[in-house]
């Protein structure tokens, strides 16, 4: 059982790069997010989906776009890739929408 | 402004001894809480929630105690272990059962569990 997948696990991009982040679950959770942690700071979510075909902004979604095709997939689009983006990024996903989530074991993104 | 507020960046316990983790939280309609643990490299793991008609919840070591009056929840690990050394996040949401709101995620405590 896999849980959540998400690849890259290491990604350095040069400014104004565009890159998509993977994120796969095989729990047949609904609800899938996406969070970026940057150092001595909490979780910041940046889009969240409530179903294939659903999807909404989080706290911080400015530069990044999502999409969810199917239950299992909720990829993250980075455009136009800048400083400020550098972080570790998380996928998680629930069965139900306020929390337990599972997460995926994050990518850590520089952007130079 | 954080709305879910960790105050100590860190902690160092003994082995044996108790860890409490604290967290603040401001807004009155945060109902349901929740404690994540994570280590290096991986990502968060669930570790106990309680919502706002519970004072405290307990499973195994861990148990999680919430004042709602002073906006106050606390994580205890008694005893505490090696394997307790991790960073803890507290987490806070609006308890919607059909609905998503957001989970607000505190800035996290960094436990060491000395031997």
């Amino acid at each position: 059982n896999a849980g959540v997948t998400q690849t890259p696990k290491f990604r350095i991009l040069k400014i104004g790069q565009s890159m998509t982040l993977q994120c796969t679950q095989d729990m047949n959770h609904n609800y899938m997010y996406w969070y970026r942690q940057d150092p001595g700071m909490g979780l910041k979510l940046i889009y969240y989906s409530v179903g294939a075909g659903i999807t909404d902004k989080g706290e911080v979604p400015n530069g990044y776009n999502v999409s969810r095709s199917t239950t299992e997939d909720f990829p993250l689009r980075l455009e136009l890739a800048a400083p400020s983006q550098t972080s570790v990024y998380f996928c998680a996903s629930s069965p139900t929408p306020f929390g337990g989530y599972t997460f995926g074991s994050g990518t850590r993104l520089t952007v130079v | 402004d954080q709305q879910v507020k960790q105050n100590s960046p860190s902690l160092s316990v003994q082995e044996g001894r108790i860890s409490i983790l604290n967290c603040d939280y401001t807004n009155s309609m945060f109902d349901y809480f929740l404690w994540y643990k994570k280590y290096p490299a991986e990502g968060p793991t669930f570790l106990i929630s309680i919502s706002s008609i519970k004072d405290k919840n307990e499973d195994g070591r861990f148990t999680v105690f919430l004042n709602k009056s002073a906006k106050h929840l606390s994580l205890h690990i008694v005893p505490s272990q090696p394997g307790d050394s991790a960073v803890y996040f507290c987490a806070a949401s609006a308890f919607r059962k059909t609905s998503y709101d957001k989970v607000i995620f505190g800035p996290g405590t960094s436990l060491s569990v000395i031997p």
